[in-house]
């Protein structure tokens, strides 16, 4: 079955980065593309950027440009997603989900608690 | 960026009750809908996709509709597992967006 399973829960000081993993199986990982997406604290969903596990092309949301960086590891069926210079608004719940087709997400991971704190 | 609205924020329904809820697209997103429900501390989970078909798992009580820029979810019946948050989500073009979110809860 598929699963998509992420790392654990983390906290960070500001200024800080923090990478978390999303490992995959039950189905082929290069066929499907890896979508992040947050939430914080008592909102709603944003999204934070797609990988295609075939090329490693990106699309990242503007708010987190220039800090997120999304790779993947094709050896391991995982996927990464860095973030730098960590704020307190960055504190969120963050999941990856695997991208069905066309940016249409099926599955999903169990989310990764990022706390930024000093 | 496309933004998307829904509406209501919030409902309170009992069980049994037959619930719908709106969703609007800032422009045309053809059929390319998506909704979720999150119950609270869990991932989301995915129900429909193409603005009307049915994630495989999802029961049949969850239907959604629409097209362009307007777009429903109904639930015919609802049961106390259901009670929860539901997104609406757009994947025309990058950036994905995501509604606000409907909040359901207990009458």
């Amino acid at each position: 079955q598929v699963q998509l399973v992420q790392s654990g829960a983390e906290v960070m000081k500001p200024g800080a980065s923090v990478k978390v993993s999303c490992r995959t199986s039950g189905y082929t990982f290069t066929s499907y593309p890896i979508t992040w997406v947050r939430q914080a604290p008592g909102q709603g969903l944003e999204w934070m950027g797609w990988i295609s596990t075939y090329n490693s092309k990106t699309h990242y949301a503007q708010r987190v440009q220039g800090r997120v960086t999304m790779t993947t590891d094709t050896s391991t069926s995982t996927a990464y997603m860095e973030l730098r210079s960590l704020r307190s608004d960055d504190t969120a719940v963050y999941y990856c989900a695997r991208d069905l087709y066309s940016n249409y997400v099926d599955y999903w991971g169990q989310g990764t608690l990022v706390t930024v704190s000093s | 960026d496309i933004q998307m609205t829904q509406s209501p924020s919030s409902l309170s329904a009992s069980v049994g009750d037959r619930v719908t809820i709106t969703c609007r697209a800032s422009q045309d997103i053809s059929n390319y809908l998506a909704w979720f429900q999150q119950k609270p501390g869990k991932a989301p989970k995915s129900l429909i996709y193409g603005a009307s078909g049915l994630q495989s798992g999802v029961p049949s009580k969850f239907s959604g509709s629409g097209s362009g820029t307007d777009f429903t979810l109904t639930i015919s019946s609802l049961q106390p597992e259901d009670f929860a948050t539901y997104y609406c989500q757009q994947y025309k073009s990058f950036p994905v967006t995501f509604g606000p979110g409907t909040k359901v809860d207990i009458k």
